[in-house]
């Protein structure tokens, strides 16, 4: 089975950094996925990690550490338009057609 | 491509009577996904379809629900009868089995209120 943790709620300032964490224990492991979602919209892609380590993309950044379940997302230089929730999403192993698993999603509230 | 298609985006209805939502995949996606969203329980996969053959239903929650794809470019999901516990937005996604991601494409959503 799959059981992803996410915060969820944070609140942070605009202009600052803040770090959304994830943390995931599950009978295989192919990748990790981050979504966005703004209110009443759909999720939208952000980023995909399968090897350890820091993936940056602009003001965004994942990082993944595979041997302790760990996942977190870095926003930095915040802006209003970033408060939206981020759905952290575990992909299985190639048997189960990589049909990823959502967390609850970690809703983040950026004040000026 | 103008994305995943979804319809309607909004659904009022009452308690008992039948729902249809519709969704219109990308072009060439082999994969189609049936999600469901509540604040209470997240985002849950409820059947996904490979080349219009239904692969894994088992988040359907009960008979009263059921999906068909009856080809490459057309999916329904239909709940008969509706009850207030199906309120919820649904959202169909769809993603190509080629490529390393294998990212997932999301619909607008459909809001359903059942009263």
């Amino acid at each position: 089975g799959q059981n992803i943790d996410q915060p969820t709620e944070m609140t942070a300032t605009e202009g600052a950094i803040v770090q959304i964490n994830c943390t995931y224990q599950t009978s295989g492991f192919n990748g990790l996925f981050w979504y966005q979602q703004h209110a009443g919209e759909a999720p939208t892609f952000l980023s995909y990690n399968v090897l350890d380590g820091l993936e940056e993309k602009g003001r965004f950044s994942s990082f993944l550490s595979r041997s302790k379940g760990y996942s977190y997302l870095l926003l930095k230089e915040l802006q209003m338009k970033d408060s939206a929730s981020y759905l952290c999403a575990v992909r299985p192993p190639s048997g189960g057609s990589y049909i990823p698993t959502f967390g609850r999603g970690t809703s983040l509230i950026v004040h000026p | 491509d103008a994305g995943v298609i979804q319809s309607p985006r909004h659904e009022v209805t009452e308690m008992g009577q039948e729902v249809t939502l519709r969704c219109k995949p990308i072009s060439g996606h082999d994969y189609l996904f049936w999600y469901r969203q509540t604040m209470m329980r997240g985002l849950e996969l409820l059947i996904y379809f490979n080349n219009n053959v239904p692969i894994d239903d088992s988040g359907m929650p009960e008979d009263r629900f059921s999906a068909k794809m009856p080809n490459a470019s057309f999916s329904t999901l239909k709940i008969q009868p509706s009850e207030p516990r199906d309120s919820a937005v649904y959202f169909c996604a769809s993603r190509d089995s080629g490529g390393f991601w294998n990212e997932q494409f999301f619909g607008p959503g459909t809001r359903l209120t059942v009263l």
